[in-house]
């Protein structure tokens, strides 16, 4: 079964750390670009990264960049997203999701997300 | 930056035809796809390249993209399809979702 499995999230207070894991299984992980998507309380899908099969390229949502830091490891069958100096703002939830190439890139595989709440 | 407007909400009744639109610059020249999200849920993934279902999405759901706008429509909507609808292309190497539709059916 293809499958896309979050975990890492929790409450960190502002101007944290914390680093979320996506654990991908059923289909060939280095085959694929990987991307975070995000979603706050109540509110629209925010596309947050995304990465490259190889890790050579990388893209990101102008309110994260430098702060955030997508990676993967294929040998691990994982992608991670490195969140520092958090903000109240990043508050949501966050999935990973596997574009598919053969379909234009449209997001057809989505974990079930990880909470992160940034809160004093 | 690139963005994609939808409105906000859509009402239908049941066994009614429900369409949801996303505009954005030139959208028909992008591939658009649609994802529909229920309470407490993942995103699902129901239109890619404006108009295709992947497998298990009845056939009652539709798309289409042309000029500046695209647009999900479902036929003989049911209560079960009451859901949050976004759209999404590509721009660059960037991913774009619309602000999401809320779909109600009464």
């Amino acid at each position: 079964e293809v499958q896309l499995v979050e975990s890492g999230g929790g409450l960190v207070q502002p101007g944290g750390s914390l680093r979320l894991s996506c654990a991908a299984s059923g289909f060939t992980f280095s085959s694929y670009w990987m991307s975070w998507v995000r979603q706050a309380p109540g509110k629209g899908l925010e596309w947050v990264a995304n990465i490259k099969q190889d890790g050579g390229e990388k893209y990101y949502v102008d309110s994260v960049k430098g702060r955030f830091t997508i990676s993967r490891d294929n040998a691990k069958n994982s992608l991670y997203l490195q969140m520092n100096s958090l903000r109240a703002e990043d508050t949501a939830v966050y999935y990973c999701a596997r574009p598919q190439p053969t379909w234009h890139d449209a997001l057809d595989i989505w974990g079930q997300g990880t909470m992160v709440t940034v809160c004093s | 930056s690139y963005e994609l407007t939808q409105a906000p909400s859509v009402s239908v009744s049941p066994g009614q035809t429900a369409s949801i639109t996303c505009s954005g610059d030139k959208l028909g020249d992008k591939y658009a796809c649609w994802y529909q999200q229920k309470p407490g849920q993942s995103p699902v993934l129901v239109i890619y390249e404006d108009m295709k279902r992947p497998s298990g999405i009845p056939e009652r759901f539709s798309g289409s993209n042309s000029g500046n706008t695209a647009t999900l429509t479902i036929s003989g909507t049911q209560a079960m399809d009451e859901a949050d609808y976004y759209c999404q292309a590509w721009d660059s190497s960037t991913v774009v979702f619309g602000g999401g539709t809320k779909l109600t059916v009464l």
